[in-house]
């Protein structure tokens, strides 16, 4: 079935250890996105790829950074990571636009961070 | 003002019972509009998307009014298993959406 796979499902990392959260897709789609989910809030987009063209979101902590290596893969590097860091990290995907499912999401199934 | 409001709840209904939720939007440009399911430590899933007139999906119905920024989600014969937390999702453009908080539903028997 195709899916989007998120590792690892659970991270535990030291507060100011990087730390490098994976996505992989199998639909093709090419637009991927990674959101911050805290308890009892809302998803919270990071940035999202068209493609490889990466894009920011304002608000996003220069702590956060991503790469897309090809059209499957999608990682979430924290650089320092601090105890306001630990959340669920979810990976989504979308297809292209010009389909009639263009701004439907597809999730992952999340990799929870705990930051000692 | 955020972007998408809605009331988190907790909802605790009976089961049978019918519930509705209900979510407001400040973006007049948005264009869609979903509601999607999220279970208890798990990620979002698409429940449905909703249009303009209005749309049924067996005992979920979904209804927009543009004119009041206002969307709706109705819950027909509440099953246990219906119970998790509702986020209401609208498009900002550009394939981006934007989430409310969220509505936690506990079905009880």
């Amino acid at each position: 079935d195709a899916m989007v796979i998120q590792n690892p499902r659970y991270q535990v990392t030291q507060f100011g250890k990087p730390v490098t959260l994976s996505c992989s897709q199998t639909l093709n789609h090419n637009v991927m996105y990674w959101y911050q989910q805290k308890s009892s809030q809302a998803p919270k987009l990071l940035f999202h790829y068209y493609d490889k063209d990466f894009n920011n979101e304002a608000d996003t902590p220069d702590n956060f950074q991503s790469r897309r290596p090809n059209t499957s893969f999608c990682f979430l590097d924290i650089r320092s990571p601090g105890l306001g860091d630990a959340a669920m990290y979810l990976c989504a995907t979308s297809p292209p636009a010009g389909l009639a499912t263009y701004n439907e999401q597809f999730f992952g199934p999340g990799t929870r961070l705990t930051v000692l | 003002r955020k972007e998408v409001e809605q009331d988190p709840g907790p909802f605790n209904v009976p089961e049978g019972a019918t519930v509705a939720f209900n979510c407001t939007y400040s973006n007049s440009a948005s264009q869609s509009f979903f509601w999607y399911r999220q279970d208890c430590r798990k990620e979002p899933k698409l429940l449905m998307s909703v249009y303009s007139s209005g749309n049924e999906d067996g005992r979920f119905t979904a209804q927009l009014n543009r004119a009041s920024q206002y969307i709706s989600l109705l819950i027909r014969d509440s099953k246990l298993s219906d119970s998790a937390t509702y986020l209401c999702v609208v498009n900002k453009g550009a394939q981006k959406l934007v989430f409310g908080q969220g509505t936690r539903l506990t079905i009880n028997p």
